[in-house]
């Protein structure tokens, strides 16, 4: 399967743990993004990177939260000292940008599901 | 500042007839870009169908049609013969700018689509 993969798909821990994330976007893509989405609402976004850089954060993005992407392919995104209200799903997305590739089509992956208790 | 509004939260819809959600947005760029996604109960976001602002035809894809009328800022999903797998959320979303600096993706709050057999 060539599609967008996320790890774990569902994280349950306590509150004041740390807790990472990983995305695995599609190999050729170069932009990768990060979005929450609570119960009943849409997806918010969080961070993108092209490459390694990160580009753009939310103001949602508080300094408990660090995202990466060292090599520019997969990207962690890590929360410190969890609180109950980061319980979300966690979805990650890569498109694909260049000239002629303005990116258009972000193609998510399956989330993690985040439950602190 | 952007916005989404899908102003229906649940429709039901019978096998075979097409059903149409509603979505409206607000911005004052000029360039934008319009996506639907489907959201099963597994979670994973799928890409259904693209707008951009400057196109003069509404998009198809398959049974998926976009209903776009720029001077009302709406876009509206329609699908056509409708299957029982087409039950889930479905949430339009906007992007700003054409594949620049501006890539976040402002989504709406979502329709939760039920097909009766």
């Amino acid at each position: 399967d060539t599609g967008v993969s996320q790890d774990p798909r569902h994280k349950i821990t306590k509150r004041g743990q740390n807790v990472t994330f990983r995305c695995d976007p599609i190999s050729e893509h170069n932009r990768l993004y990060w979005y929450r989405q609570t119960l009943g609402q849409g997806p918010e976004f969080l961070t993108y990177f092209q490459n390694e850089a990160q580009l753009e954060k939310s103001r949602l993005l508080s300094d408990r939260f660090s995202a990466e992407r060292p090599k520019g392919s997969f990207s962690t995104l890590e929360i410190q000292r969890t609180e109950q209200g980061d319980s979300a799903m966690y979805l990650c997305a890569s498109s694909l940008f260049g000239v002629g590739l303005p990116g258009l089509e972000q193609y998510f992956g399956p989330g993690t599901r985040l439950t602190v208790t | 500042a952007q916005k989404i509004t899908q102003t229906q939260p649940g429709m039901f819809v019978q096998e075979k007839e097409a059903v149409t959600l509603d979505c409206t947005y607000d911005t004052s760029d000029q360039s934008y870009g319009l996506f639907w996604y489907k959201q099963p109960s597994s979670g994973e976001m799928i890409f259904l169908i693209y707008q951009g602002s400057y196109d003069e035809q509404n998009a198809t894809e398959g049974r998926y049609s976009l209903n776009f009328q720029k001077a009302r800022k709406s876009a509206n999903l329609v699908i056509s013969a409708s299957q029982l797998g087409d039950s889930a959320m479905y949430f339009c979303a906007m992007r700003e700018g054409y594949g620049g600096a501006t890539n976040k993706l402002i989504f709406g709050t979502g329709t939760l689509l039920a097909v009766q057999p």
